[in-house]
């Protein structure tokens, strides 16, 4: 069974420009997650789909961010603008459904310069 | 709030040493508890959980019990392996909630011949 796929794998831009990250869930798993790991830091979660709605994203900054799961599959997860310290490595996971467990993508790892 | 609170590293043990990171929780509700795992260059792994107290999670000779009266839910290897050096978190999921992982901030396990 393939895993939840992410890219790209690094991105490296200067602050104020735009990045755009891409998940796509094991498939037939009907809930997606965000999150942000900061160095030295636990993830944090910043947004989550059930199929193509959101769930929760009392976290997100939405002034800069914003994520979309326009046909309840894949996932973008967008930056504009981008700050320093939106430097992290920005993790998508998926599981079945709401209650079951998390399997998590290898992640972006984003510098802001 | 949810938090979890994780023994602070780097840990640094002999092969076939006795492995213990510390993890304790505060939590409103009743919550489910984890250990993941994230070897070097991969995505974070689901090592153990536990759903409810006095239940043991083990996997790949870990085990982790949850303990209610001390809101702790510590992890433990008999003996350790070079293999197992990565970065360990715990954390929880309100059973009630929205299926939002907290995670404590991660302990990094080097593990020496």
């Amino acid at each position: 069974e393939a895993g939840v796929a992410q890219s790209p794998r690094y991105k490296i831009i200067e602050k104020r420009q735009s990045v755009a990250f891409w998940c796509n869930p094991i498939s037939g798993h009907a809930t997606l997650y965000w999150y942000q790991q900061i160095l030295g830091q636990g993830p944090k979660l910043l947004i989550q789909f059930q199929n193509n709605g959101v769930v929760d994203d009392s976290q997100l900054p939405k002034d800069r961010f914003s994520a979309e799961r326009l046909k309840g599959v894949d996932s973008t997860l967008k930056i504009q603008p981008a700050k320093l310290e939106d430097s992290a490595v920005y993790l998508c996971a998926s599981s079945l459904d709401r209650v079951d467990t998390q399997y998590f993508g290898p992640g972006t790892r984003l510098t802001v310069l | 709030g949810d938090s979890v609170t994780q023994m602070e590293g780097p840990v640094t043990l002999s092969e076939e040493a006795f492995l213990t990171i510390n993890c304790t929780y505060t939590a409103t509700g009743y919550p489910s508890l984890f250990w993941y795992v994230q070897y070097p260059g991969e995505g974070l792994q689901l090592l153990l959980k536990a759903t409810k107290a006095d239940d043991k999670g083990s996997n790949k000779g870990f085990e982790a019990t949850y303990r209610k009266e001390t809101t702790s839910f510590h992890l433990e290897k008999g003996s350790v392996q070079v293999s197992d050096s990565a970065v360990y978190f715990c954390a929880l999921i309100i059973s009630t909630g929205a299926n939002n992982l907290f995670f404590g901030t991660g302990t990094r396990l080097t593990v020496i011949p």
